[in-house]
């Protein structure tokens, strides 16, 4: 089955450094998210991008967020000037077209901000 | 702003026996996904519920969508251990773009 591959799978960072988080979707899809699950709580949406430009982002993706898809096979989330409270499990997570189609998520990075 | 609601947010069972997962959400929606995530690990998708009266049938699990009643329900039947897990449904509303809106998740206990 065709998968979501993410990395790093764990990533420990000191408060204030800046973070890329990667992800290569499912090759022929053509919508891509990243979500956010901190550690017991639900999962949050935060940011989707389609058509290389972002099509919609939640109240958490302020300006210390970014994304880009540099290539036609990677999508990247930044965090910059880290926070501990970013602490969390990141998904990314993609979808061929968004009509009844399944979003498949991937295996999730980790991040632990000290 | 949607809410999405699940019930219970735990759940102890034992084996053999049969249990139902509700999901409520306050607006109309188009489209409703459960999923499944073992503990630090990613999420599974288990059903897409696209219609009013859907339901969808897994081995021991099956969903059903209420549209009017803003309800979705996953059922499970004759609970084995390997179904231990923590249980989430999603929600897309179209005209607030596709974001998933999920609950907070029915974490599932099987015990033997």
């Amino acid at each position: 089955e065709p998968e979501v591959t993410q990395t790093p799978s764990h990533q420990v960072t000191q408060m204030g450094q800046e973070v890329i988080l990667r992800c290569v979707p499912i090759s022929n899809h053509l919508y891509f998210y990243w979500y956010r699950q901190i550690l017991g709580q639900k999962v949050e949406f935060l940011v989707s991008f389609y058509n290389n430009e972002i099509s919609e982002k939640s109240e958490i993706f302020d300006d210390q967020f970014s994304v880009e898809r540099p290539d036609g096979s990677n999508f990247t989330l930044k965090i910059r000037s880290t926070k501990l409270e970013d602490s969390a499990m990141y998904f990314c997570a993609s979808v061929y077209g968004y009509s009844g189609n399944t979003i498949y998520f991937g295996e999730g990075s980790w991040l632990t901000v000290v | 702003e949607l809410k999405v609601e699940q019930n219970p947010l735990f759940l102890s069972m034992q084996e053999g026996k049969n249990y139902t997962i509700y999901c409520n959400y306050s607006t109309t929606s188009d489209r409703l996904y459960w999923y499944r995530q073992d503990p630090g690990k990613s999420l599974e998708s288990l059903f897409v519920l696209l219609s009013n009266g859907a339901v969808k049938q897994e081995g021991r699990l099956m969903a059903s969508l209420d549209t009017k009643a803003r309800l979705s329900t996953l059922h499970i039947t004759a609970a084995v251990h390997d179904l231990s897990a923590t249980y989430f449904c999603a929600v897309v509303v179209e005209t607030s773009g596709s974001r998933l809106t999920f609950g907070e998740g029915t974490q599932l206990t099987v015990n033997p």
